[in-house]
């Protein structure tokens, strides 16, 4: 199975200042035959199921404000919130769907400082 | 617009079989583009891939349940359903339902459009 470890387990970030949550995966996944990083980002608020942020590492869902963005390839992935607003307060998750079993991270916290 | 709504008993025994049904609105399970997935949560913990399901019967389901999952689709009520097996304390969660993405050839990806989740406590 692929070892998805997100860091920080919990972050606390002032209101309009910048989110950063990293995401390692124990072996690569990006498929080189079409150099896509097979690798997702997820936003859970209490109650309520996980909602799409980001996928093939980088795209942006339809809807999602331009605040948040992904990076990185191969192992290494991090989802930044550029500005932070109060409603950005959630656990936010990683999954990468490279090779089955479907693996997620184990969430990191975000709460405003 | 697209909606799941998961549905089942909120309470099992220990040993007994836990059975959920999603039920598919605004969008056919029958579509080449998806695949069906179940995933949960335990209170507190995070988010665990059951296994998941094609219109035309495809199953992949995850190593550490398949000795106890089955996962099954009925096209004409739009609906399909998960059961698990010999249940145990361990498997109290919260249970969602989940399109995923596909691209005919690949690996199903990511899960665009969520349920809102039912919870599922094994006590007797």
């Amino acid at each position: 199975d692929i070892v998805m470890t997100q860091s920080p387990d919990s972050l606390a970030v002032s209101l309009g200042e910048r989110a950063t949550i990293n995401c390692k995966s124990s072996q690569s996944v990006l498929y080189r035959s079409n150099n896509k990083n097979y690798l997702a980002w997820y936003q859970q608020k209490p109650g309520q199921p996980p909602k799409l942020l980001i996928y093939w590492a980088s795209t942006r869902e339809s809807g999602v404000p331009d605040r948040f963005s992904g990076s990185g390839s191969g192992t290494d992935f991090t989802l930044t919130i550029s500005s932070l607003q109060a409603e950005d307060v959630a656990v936010y998750y990683c999954q990468q769907y490279y090779g089955s079993p479907i693996t997620f991270g184990q969430g990191t916290r975000l709460e405003i400082k | 617009q697209l909606q799941l709504q998961e549905s089942g008993p909120g309470l099992v025994k220990p040993s007994e079989t836990l059975s959920l049904t999603c039920t598919v609105s605004g969008g056919s399970i029958s579509s080449t583009s998806y695949y069906w997935g179940w995933i949960r949560q335990p209170p507190g913990k995070g988010l665990e891939w059951i296994a998941n399901i094609y219109y035309s019967g495809t199953t992949f389901y995850n190593p550490s349940l398949k000795s106890r999952v089955t996962i099954s689709l009925d096209t004409s009520k739009n609906q399909f359903s998960l059961k698990l097996t010999s249940v145990t304390a361990a498997d109290t969660a919260v249970y969602y339902c989940a399109r995923q993405i596909y691209n005919f050839g690949d690996y199903p990806y990511y899960f665009d459009q969520w349920g809102q989740g039912t919870l599922v406590t094994v006590s007797s």
